[in-house]
């Protein structure tokens, strides 16, 4: 079965990192790139970044530079995304979706709070 | 950073048409397309069209996109109770070197 499958949901304190995870199945994980888009309650998509799981290539939208970071572990298919620095303003679902958008995962929900 | 202009909302009628925008510039839609995605409240996002306008496979006849300029769109006939939820556009900004998204377009089948 094709689909991407992430990890639950977190409550983190400002100042923490969260780490998410992706795994995919049904396809060459590796032949793909991931992205990590993020949704606050009520408004738009968001895009955050993405990875080539083969080259390793990274691009990163500019809000998040420095503290973002992705890793990709082929033997395993899975795909993480560290976030540092939380702020409240951090508080959303956050998805991986496969290189054109033709897969989803269900979300993560990430809540900052202290 | 720079996104995709969409209009917040549409209402149209059951079984009419619906024709939904995404306005960007020569650096995204101009010359990468764009793509639709539809996403149902409490639901992730579903591709309805790639970039070069097909569809996915299972995805209805109903839809059709399509691009003139820097304006990609999206056309629903037909218009069912299902359709009623959030269209995103989105493609590669060359400029910004990043994913961009429009603000999405809330569709209301009344």
């Amino acid at each position: 079965q094709v689909q991407l499958v992430q990890s639950g949901a977190e409550v983190k304190k400002p100042g923490a990192s969260v780490k998410v995870s992706c795994k995919a199945s049904g396809y060459t994980f590796s032949s793909y790139d991931i992205n990590w888009v993020r949704q606050a309650t009520g408004q738009g998509l968001e895009w955050v970044a993405y990875m080539n799981p083969n080259s390793g290539n990274t691009g990163y939208a500019q809000k998040f530079q420095g503290r973002v970071t992705m890793t990709t572990n082929t033997s395993i298919s899975t795909a993480y995304m560290e976030l540092s620095s939380l702020r409240s303003e951090d508080t959303a679902v956050y998805y991986c979706a496969k290189e054109n958008f033709d897969l989803w995962g269900r979300g993560t929900l990430v809540t900052v709070s202290s | 950073q720079a996104g995709l202009t969409q209009p917040p909302s549409v209402s149209k009628g059951l079984r009419q048409t619906a024709t939904l925008t995404c306005t960007g510039n020569s650096n995204n839609v101009g010359n990468h397309g764009a793509a639709w995605l539809q996403q149902h409240q409490g639901h992730p996002p579903k591709l309805l069209s790639y970039r070069n306008n097909n569809r996915p496979s299972g995805i209805s006849e109903r839809l059709s996109a399509s691009r003139s300029g820097n304006t990609a769109s999206l056309t629903i006939t037909g218009l069912q109770p299902e359709d009623e939820a959030d269209y995103y556009c989105s493609t590669w900004d060359s400029s910004l070197r990043a994913v961009v998204f429009g603000g999405g377009t809330k569709l209301t089948v009344l």
